[in-house]
């Protein structure tokens, strides 16, 4: 266990549902990150908080949403997305943003049809 | 967005077999450089990160080397486990952001 958590660990959504992902970590970090892996890719940055403050955006669609109500959850908010939004979505903690380890949760396989 | 190349992109090995893989990176710019395990529906595990030109960090029978001048870094298995199949990615941390290699997929069989 890395103290980091994710749920659902899978979803299915249909492309004009909403519906949100949830990361907690339990480790007293300052950061928080979203990545999305999809097949035969690298994992791509998605998203940076740091001291719940988005300082990083790395070009994501605005279908994606993220919100950090507190340093320990983390959120992705999903609406209108299409079937090549389908991924895993992996969420991560350092305890700075800067070249600190980052310890990641089990990720959310997400399917859209 | 950095160019984090690892080579080969998989390895199947005999337990017992020793075995190394390479992680290649733009030598400018350079912070830090992480290397995890990821196993198959679990969280990816940090295993080392290295800042200085010429680290060599090891746990249990994982070692890597590193480096900066040449842009690469290597990671050694030494005697495989078929518990050791798992992918092995490499990150270059240039700031904020950890740009991520596609991993090496390794697979030991007993």
């Amino acid at each position: 266990e890395t103290g980091v958590t994710q749920t659902p660990r899978h979803l299915v959504m249909g492309m004009t549902n909403k519906k949100s992902l949830k990361c907690e970590q339990h480790l007293g970090h300052n950061a928080m990150y979203w990545y999305k892996q999809s097949a035969k890719k690298p994992l791509e940055l998605m998203f940076v908080y740091n001291f719940k403050e988005q300082t990083e955006n790395n070009s994501v669609p605005s279908r994606f949403s993220p919100e950090c109500p507190n340093s320990s959850h983390l959120f992705l908010h999903l609406h209108t997305l299409q079937p090549e939004d389908s991924a895993l979505y992996l969420c991560a903690s350092s305890q700075g943003s800067a070249g600190d380890t980052q310890y990641f949760g089990p990720g959310t396989r997400l399917t859209v049809l | 967005i950095l160019n984090v190349e690892q080579s080969p992109q998989s390895l199947h090995v005999q337990e017992g077999d020793s075995t190394n893989f390479t992680c290649s990176f733009p030598s400018s710019n350079f912070y830090a450089l992480h290397w995890y395990r990821w196993e198959t529906a679990k969280s990816p595990e940090a295993l080392f990160v290295m800042t200085l030109n010429g680290d060599e960090k090891k746990k249990g029978r994982i070692s890597a080397t590193l480096n900066t001048k040449e842009g690469y870094s290597y990671l050694y298995i030494k005697g495989s486990q078929p518990e050791d199949s798992a992918t092995y990615l490499c990150a270059l941390n240039s700031g904020y952001a950890l740009n991520f290699g596609k991993g090496t997929s390794l697979l030991v069989t007993p």
